[in-house]
């Protein structure tokens, strides 16, 4: 496979459920992000590592939890969620820490019931 | 004060005009600036980037940046209508703590009309 890959592609969870989403990059990429994009919202940062270390938590709530094995891989662990954390979430990567241009993956949209 | 401001649209253009997104921010310092399409159900695209004053073009893509105005526009030259998608500018920015940080603004929906 290349570029960057996600799944599920769709997931539909119950408020007491948890899940996780998966991101892997195959393009040899040193920084991976999670975004959030809801409808008529601009695309929200929510978290940024750089070779598998945290480097930014931008005040998500801790129902969402990310894990960066190493430099390929991201999850995002889900638990408890509220149904207006029902959006399209996107991984994306850069060559580096330096927030060069990112490339995104075809996301995961998710549904909280 | 939004970081990065672009009319939502919808714009729309019959087949083969130029179509012009425009795109302002507020960081003086910003340095990078991207386009990026989107097109329905699917996740974003770059398709453009531009880091200098000036025009930069891509086949039948130009991108244009005026720092001393804070502004950055894309032209789509002879639109088609597989160039129907939404269009979100994003920049990165200079200051700070959020130093190197992408903000992306709401997009512009373009609809191309045969």
């Amino acid at each position: 496979e290349t570029g960057v890959t996600q799944t599920p592609r769709h997931l539909v969870m119950g408020m007491t459920n948890k899940k996780s989403l998966k991101c892997e990059q195959h393009l040899g990429h040193n920084a991976m992000y999670w975004y959030k994009q809801s409808a008529k919202k601009p695309l929200e940062l929510m978290f940024v590592y750089s070779l598998e270390e945290r480097v930014e938590n931008n005040s998500v709530p801790s129902r969402f939890s990310p894990e960066c094995p190493n430099s390929s891989h991201l999850f995002l662990h889900l638990h408890t969620l509220q149904p207006e954390d029902s959006a399209l979430y996107l991984c994306a990567s850069s060559q580096d820490k330096g927030w060069a241009e990112q490339y995104f993956g075809p996301g995961t949209r998710l549904t909280v019931t | 004060q939004k970081e990065v401001e672009q009319n939502s649209g919808p714009l729309s253009v019959p087949e083969g005009a130029i179509a012009s997104l425009n795109c302002t921010y507020s960081d003086r310092g910003s340095q990078s600036f991207f386009w990026y399409r989107q097109y329905s159900g699917k996740s974003p695209e770059l398709i453009m980037s531009i880091y200098s004053n000036g025009d930069k073009e891509d086949g039948r893509f130009t991108a244009q940046l005026n720092k001393a105005s804070q502004y950055v526009s894309l032209l789509i030259r002879d639109s088609q209508p597989s160039d129907s998608a939404t269009y979100l500018c994003a920049v990165r920015t200079s200051r700070g703590s959020t130093l190197g940080r992408l903000y992306f603004g709401r997009g512009t929906q373009l609809t191309v009309w045969p």
